[in-house]
């Protein structure tokens, strides 16, 4: 049982790159989120996931795309990569339900330069 | 609007010595609270959580939060700090609006001196 798997662990991108961040879960989890971490700003939700093909915004969801084509799976997309979109990137989920307690992956540390 | 604080930012403590770590919220309602702790270079681990019933709760790794409606806070706490806790410690409460969703305080980092 691996839980949630993030790839890549790092990435360095030029300006106007793009590039998908790819997340997923094996627990049977309904609900999938993503968020940013900067330093000193806790983590801002981008998007959530309440199931397949069911995507919404969250706090912060300028410049990134999502979609949810599987369960298992909660791809982030950036399509023009600036220098504010560098942080740490966490995906998240959770069972259906009132237990609010979020699964969380390792993380992907992306620079933009 | 809901949100979570976390007065301080860094915290430096003694290994051994006693910690607390406080955390305010606004929410009008009884909360569900949340302590999570992230390792360097790691994701984030539920330490425990708070949903009702007794307003002490007790988590992994020997920590313990105590909720008080009176002060909005839920304050995480542990007798006797451990070189390994070295980490940042991060308050959260769910949302309103459904679909599990919680909002973070900024966290606090915990350093640990020998």
């Amino acid at each position: 049982n691996a839980g949630v798997t993030q790839t890549p662990k790092f990435r360095i991108l030029k300006i106007g790159q793009s590039m998908t961040l790819q997340c997923t879960q094996d627990m049977n989890h309904n609900y999938m989120y993503w968020y940013r971490q900067d330093p000193g700003m806790g983590l801002k939700l981008i998007y959530y996931s309440v199931g397949a093909g069911i995507t919404d915004k969250g706090e912060v969801p300028n410049g990134y795309n999502v979609s949810r084509s599987t369960t298992e799976d909660f791809p982030l997309r950036l399509e023009l990569a600036a220098p504010s979109q560098t942080s740490v990137y966490f995906c998240a989920s959770t069972a259906t339900g009132t237990s609010y307690e979020q699964y969380f992956g390792p993380g992907t540390r992306l620079t933009v330069t | 609007a809901q949100s979570v604080t976390q007065p301080d930012i860094h915290i430096t403590v003694s290994e051994g010595a006693s910690l607390e770590l406080r955390c305010n919220y606004s929410y009008g309602a009884t909360p569900y609270l949340f302590w999570y702790v992230q390792s360097p270079g790691q994701g984030l681990q539920l330490l425990l959580k708070y949903f009702s019933g007794d307003t002490l709760v007790q988590g992994i790794k020997g920590f313990e939060a105590e909720f008080k409606r009176s002060q909005s806070s839920f304050n995480l706490r542990k007798p006797s700090v451990h070189w390994s806790d070295a980490a940042e410690y991060f308050c959260a409460v769910g949302a309103t609006g459904g679909y599990n969703k919680l909002i973070f305080g900024a966290g606090t980092r915990l350093a640990v001196h020998p």
